[in-house]
């Protein structure tokens, strides 16, 4: 596709349910960024991947927090045993990759996450 | 630790320019980005400086210094679309291909007839 996708737009859970959100990057796209923003927040890192490694996880706020990457593309972040203050958006980023000095991120639209 | 500081909002008249200020304390520095942000949607890719300097790009210009650790971006001719929350990013690392950023809370800028 041209741009970055995500699904699902918007999720409602009740507290203690497990979600998984998805990201598709842009075709090409070797690195994968995660990042959360919260209602008057700003952006939060949470993970990224290049390729299907994940070198920088240090944003994940708990262990109820996981992502994967399967064959250089699509990423899912699993939220385990959510919590109300989970509730937030979270957006799905890509860039090439390649070159550090010339690298920029594209942003997917998001998923909103609702826990009730 | 990061910290970067952005005014919280901003108004200003349409035709007129604004300037939005940030500044960064960061550990290291790679690269400062603005990105713009409508309610409801994705930020979007405005402008991206590493070197001291003004990069200009339409009716949009993003100035950076290094030394004092701050940078703005210029929006002439204001558009009531411009209306949005601008976004701004430090990227503070300079080994490997990729990187996080550190993004401060956001300006709103409201843009009034």
């Amino acid at each position: 596709g041209a741009g970055v996708s995500q699904s699902p737009s918007n999720k409602v859970t009740e507290k203690g349910k497990d979600v998984e959100l998805r990201c598709d990057p842009i075709s090409g796209h070797t690195a994968l960024y995660w990042y959360r923003q919260s209602l008057g927040q700003g952006l939060e890192f949470l993970i990224y991947f290049q390729g299907n490694s994940a070198p920088d996880k240090s944003g994940l706020p708990s262990d109820r927090f996981s992502a994967e990457r399967t064959g250089g593309s699509v990423s899912t972040l699993t939220i385990q045993r959510t919590q109300q203050e989970d509730s937030a958006v979270y957006l799905c980023a890509s860039s090439v990759g390649t070159d550090l000095s010339t690298d920029t991120q594209y942003f997917g639209p998001g998923t909103r996450l609702t826990v009730l | 630790g990061q910290n970067i500081d952005q005014p919280t909002e901003m108004t200003a008249t349409e035709g007129a320019i604004v300037q939005i200020n940030c500044t960064y304390q960061t550990s290291g520095f790679n690269g400062l980005f603005w990105y713009q942000q409508h309610a409801g949607e994705a930020p979007t890719f405005l402008s991206y400086n590493v070197l001291d300097g003004l990069e200009e790009k339409g009716r949009f210009s993003s100035f950076l210094s290094r030394s004092k650790g701050y940078s703005y971006l210029l929006l002439k001719e204001l558009q009531m679309k411009d209306s949005a929350s601008y976004l701004c990013a430090v990227r503070d690392t300079d080994t490997g291909t990729a990187s996080k950023l550190t993004f401060g809370t956001g300006t709103r800028l409201q843009v009034t007839l």
